[in-house]
């Protein structure tokens, strides 16, 4: 079945520090979301990449769609202790149906002050 | 508008126990998901529902049971508890799938449990 890896599992910066988080599929993906989860918290939908090279930012947050549609990165600039928590990618294979995402394993972002 | 409602929030169960979570939304939207998510790992689809009377199988539906009477209601039923259950549940909606449109799930606020 289709798998989706994420790189790295933890990543402990520096508070203005930049982040970078990366995520592999095996296979095609239609589309790709990234949600956040604060801890103790529920994932929250942050942005869905469609086409091909797509690029999108979010004030300090730049999400990128690799060319061949298997891999996607997203990263933060000038880290904030509000971006505390994990970062999960999750991947909609090419003609995938209702049974939805394939979620990669998260990405923690711990933040020292 | 509440969103998706997950009830309870907390719950410790014995081995052998039964018990239902419950997942309600008030968005009409027509996809349901239960999910589990055990500590450092991504989410698990449990089962979903693409409508009412519809509902399948995800990737780890052993030991679950789950209904879709209404649009608005898919409650997730655990059957005989065993520890391996132990784990966060979120519950996530989203509308039809609309192709260039964001598919996006809205979660619940989730259901921590333990069987104990």
């Amino acid at each position: 079945g289709q798998q989706v890896m994420q790189i790295p599992q933890y990543q402990h910066v520096q508070e203005g520090e930049d982040f970078t988080t990366y995520c592999n599929s095996s296979t095609t993906l239609s589309n790709i979301q990234w949600y956040k989860q604060r801890p103790g918290g529920h994932p929250v939908f942050l942005i869905q990449l469609v086409k091909s090279g797509e690029v999108k930012k979010q004030k300090r947050l730049t999400f990128q769609f690799g060319e061949a549609k298997k891999n996607s990165s997203l990263h933060i600039t000038a880290t904030q202790t509000t971006d505390v928590g994990t970062y999960f990618c999750a991947g909609h294979r090419w003609g995938g149906g209702a049974d939805g995402l394939t979620f990669g394993k998260g990405t923690h972002l711990i933040i020292q002050p | 508008n509440a969103g998706v409602t997950q009830t309870p929030k907390f719950r410790i169960l014995k081995i052998g126990q039964s018990m239902t979570l419950q997942c309600t939304q008030d968005m009409n939207h027509n996809y349901m998901y239960w999910y589990r998510q055990d500590p450092g790992m991504g989410l698990k689809l449990i089962y979903y529902s693409v409508g009412a009377g519809i509902t399948d199988k995800g990737e780890v539906p052993n030991g679950y049971n789950v209904s879709r009477s209404t649009t608005e209601d898919f409650p997730l039923r655990l059957e005989l508890a065993a520890p391996s259950q132990t784990s966060v549940y979120f519950c996530a909606t989203h509308d039809k799938l609309r192709t260039g449109k964001s598919e996006k799930l809205f979660f619940g606020s989730g259901t921590q449990l333990s069987v104990l």
